[in-house]
């Protein structure tokens, strides 16, 4: 079983709705928490950083983590056709450099 | 800021040939990263530096892969002799806090 799991989709949504992506994981030192996007043939991009348990805003976008279930997600609230790309987790634990990632998942927004 | 800025971002050899990528991380930050996507694996750590010196080196498949950070603003991931099995996009990062991490835009190798 993978340290981290993500659902690799793919997700086909319509402009405008809110979506919901996720991962959990088993590893519970995990402390810092990362989400990235990455558009076909680019490389990743970081969208959100939190550190433990809780909610962070940015925009359009809200990074959730539930440390006691082992569980973060992502909110991407008004979705545009812009969004569409896979968007990896990733967490660090005590040892910082060596962060796990999520498989990704690939979202489409349709106009 | 550039970002983080690798080269070539093209490149196409023949097996048993030797392959040099470069990276120039962001100024300032004191981790740097390279790491291996393919489809069938995802991103994969391969070696990671923090102040120019290699900490974790676990994930470098083999011995034909050889990575150096010589100073702060260069660092190059070398494949000796190169195989099909290579094939892949190759990504350098850096980072301020070794946790989170700023992407090259990467090197698409392809072996043949």
């Amino acid at each position: 079983q993978k340290e981290v799991e993500q659902d690799p989709g793919p997700l086909s949504v319509p402009e405008g709705a809110i979506v919901s992506l996720n991962c959990t994981y088993s590893n519970s030192a995990f402390q810092y928490f990362m989400w990235y996007r990455q558009y076909s043939r680019k490389g990743p991009e970081l969208l959100m950083y939190t550190y433990s348990s809780g909610n962070k805003e940015d925009g359009r976008f809200t990074a959730q983590v539930d440390k006691s279930s082992k569980y973060i997600s992502l909110f991407i609230r008004d979705s545009q056709p812009s969004d569409s790309a896979t968007y990896l987790c990733a967490m660090t634990g005590t040892n910082a450099g060596k962060s796990t990632f999520g498989d990704g998942t690939t979202l489409t927004v349709k106009p | 800021d550039a970002g983080v800025i690798q080269s070539p971002r093209h490149e196409v050899t023949e097996m048993g040939q030797e392959v040099t990528l470069r990276c120039k991380p962001i100024s300032g930050h004191n981790s740097l990263f390279w790491y291996r996507q393919t489809m069938m694996r995802g991103l994969e750590l391969l070696i990671y530096f923090n102040n120019n010196v290699p900490i974790d080196d676990s994930g470098m498949p083999e011995d034909r892969f050889s990575a150096k950070m010589p100073n702060a603003s260069f660092s190059t991931l070398k494949i000796q002799p190169s195989e099909p099995r290579d094939s892949a996009v190759y990504f350098c990062a850096s980072s301020l806090t070794g946790n989170e991490a700023f992407f090259g835009q990467g090197t698409r190798l392809t072996v043949v």
